[in-house]
């Protein structure tokens, strides 16, 4: 299967400041890529849908200027936590996918520790 | 909306011995995926369904999608301990398969020596 990679595996940041992490295709072009975020002991919650050279798409209750996200290429997304709070301390995973396949393959998460 | 329901949340068995988790729609299922996560890790692609009725297996895991489309098992026979972790059943949205997955709440699974 396809590889999807991301940056950091962990981070602990200082409350209110901001950490990026980065979820890329290793070996194809990633139309479509999402971000994920995980509670301890609970599910996966889709966050957004990022779509290469266009505006992401928040699920409600998400933050659009808490959670940056940018898709500046085919290979790239970026999740930005700005002012990050111990309440964003969590599990980031991303998936993509490639055009109209429909299988997304996923990224080996981010745990983010915010002090 | 759609949501997704697994069952058992956590199971304990000791190794050797079958167990079935399933995953029921509120919806019908327009493609089902199976994954296993260790705890603060990735996701394992485990296998994915389409059609009702459609059955797959992978080495000693089995899953099923039933005729109606809006439950699947998966089915471990004869589990070791490198089956323990949680286990995620995810659902496309809607009637167009876009990649984006809604998830249950997962099955811990524990197999004990």
């Amino acid at each position: 299967g396809a590889v999807v990679s991301q940056h950091p595996s962990r981070v602990i940041c200082k409350s209110g400041t901001s950490v990026k992490i980065e979820c890329r295709s290793l070996d194809f072009q990633a139309t479509t890529m999402f971000w994920y975020r995980q509670f301890p002991k609970q599910s996966l919650m889709l966050m957004a849908t990022s779509n290469e050279g266009s505006k992401a798409t928040y699920e409600q209750g998400v933050e659009k200027d808490k959670f940056l996200i940018n898709h500046a290429s085919l290979t790239l997304s970026t999740l930005t936590v700005t002012s990050a709070h111990p309440e964003d301390s969590s599990f980031y995973i991303c998936s993509a996918k490639q055009g109209v396949v429909t299988e997304a393959f996923f990224g080996q998460g981010t745990r983010l520790t915010v002090v | 909306s759609q949501e997704l329901e697994q069952s058992p949340q956590s199971l304990i068995v000791q190794e050797g011995k079958n167990l079935t988790i399933n995953c029921t729609s509120s919806k019908t299922l327009y493609g089902l995926y199976w994954y296993k996560q260790k705890y603060g890790e990735g996701l394992i692609f485990l296998m994915m369904l389409q059609k009702g009725g459609e059955e797959k297996s992978h080495e000693k895991i089995t899953a099923k999608l039933d005729e109606k489309k809006q439950q699947s098992s998966l089915h471990i026979t004869a589990s070791q301990p490198s089956h323990a972790g949680i286990y995620l059943c995810g659902a496309g949205h809607g009637s167009g398969n876009t990649g984006k997955l809604i998830f249950g709440q997962g099955t811990t699974l524990q197999v004990k020596p």
